[in-house]
């Protein structure tokens, strides 16, 4: 069973341009929940789906920034119009269903530097 | 809001010593907690959680942490370390009924020969 998988695993964007994260969750794994990780800092809360829908998208910043769980396919982070300070790993995470056990699996992270 | 402390952001330690890694939380309602693991440019893995029932929990590789009600606590302890404990270690924690996780900053845990 493979894990979480995300890609790129290094994404380079010049500031304006546009970021597209993308993460296939596990088998199986219905909820996808994405974090932020700012250089010497913890992951930061940014969004959480089910297919088809953002169940709390409270840790997202209100412009340029918009995720998606499409009914097939990975979940889409994206990132319009980038600027320096979006420079961070993005680390997806999934679980099977919300009230199990509350463990999430985390893929190995995007780490987008903006130049 | 919930808020989560690693006081420690680096630890030295020499490899075969014991270790304490320190997590303080705040929260008005229940909740669980969490112990990942970061290795170098890898995503985090679960070392260790508490959900329920006896406060004492241990992970296969000889880690444990003790959740303390009283001090909103949940630190991770170790007491023989080997080098391939080196990494950073995140302390979670994720309200009953919900499955937002907040990271604490991490510790960096370096093990020296």
């Amino acid at each position: 069973n493979a894990g979480v998988m995300q890609n790129p695993r290094h994404l380079v964007r010049r500031r304006g341009q546009e970021a597209r994260l993308r993460c296939s969750p596990m088998k199986g794994h219905s909820h996808v929940y994405w974090y932020r990780q700012l250089p010497e800092e913890g992951l930061k809360f940014m969004v959480y789906l089910q297919k088809e829908n953002i169940i709390d998208e409270s840790g997202m910043p209100k412009e340029r920034f918009s995720a998606e769980f499409p009914k097939e396919g990975p979940s889409i982070l994206r990132i319009q119009q980038v600027v320096r300070g979006d420079s961070a790993a993005y680390f997806c995470a999934s679980s099977p269903a919300r009230d199990s056990s509350y463990e999430q699996y985390f893929g190995p992270g995007t780490r987008l530097t903006v130049t | 809001a919930q808020s989560v402390t690693q006081l420690d952001s680096q630890v030295p330690v020499f490899e075969e010593a014991p270790v304490e890694l320190r997590c303080n939380y705040s929260s008005s309602v229940s909740v669980y907690l969490f112990w990942y693991v970061q290795y170098p440019n890898q995503g985090l893995q679960l070392l260790l959680k508490y959900l329920s029932g006896s406060t004492l929990v241990e992970s296969i590789n000889g880690f444990e942490a003790e959740f303390n009600k009283s001090q909103t606590s949940f630190h991770l302890r170790k007491p023989s370390v080997h080098i391939s404990d080196t990494a950073e270690y995140f302390c979670a924690v994720s309200e009953t009924h919900f499955n937002k996780f907040y990271f604490g900053s991490g510790t960096k845990l370096n093990v020296k020969p």
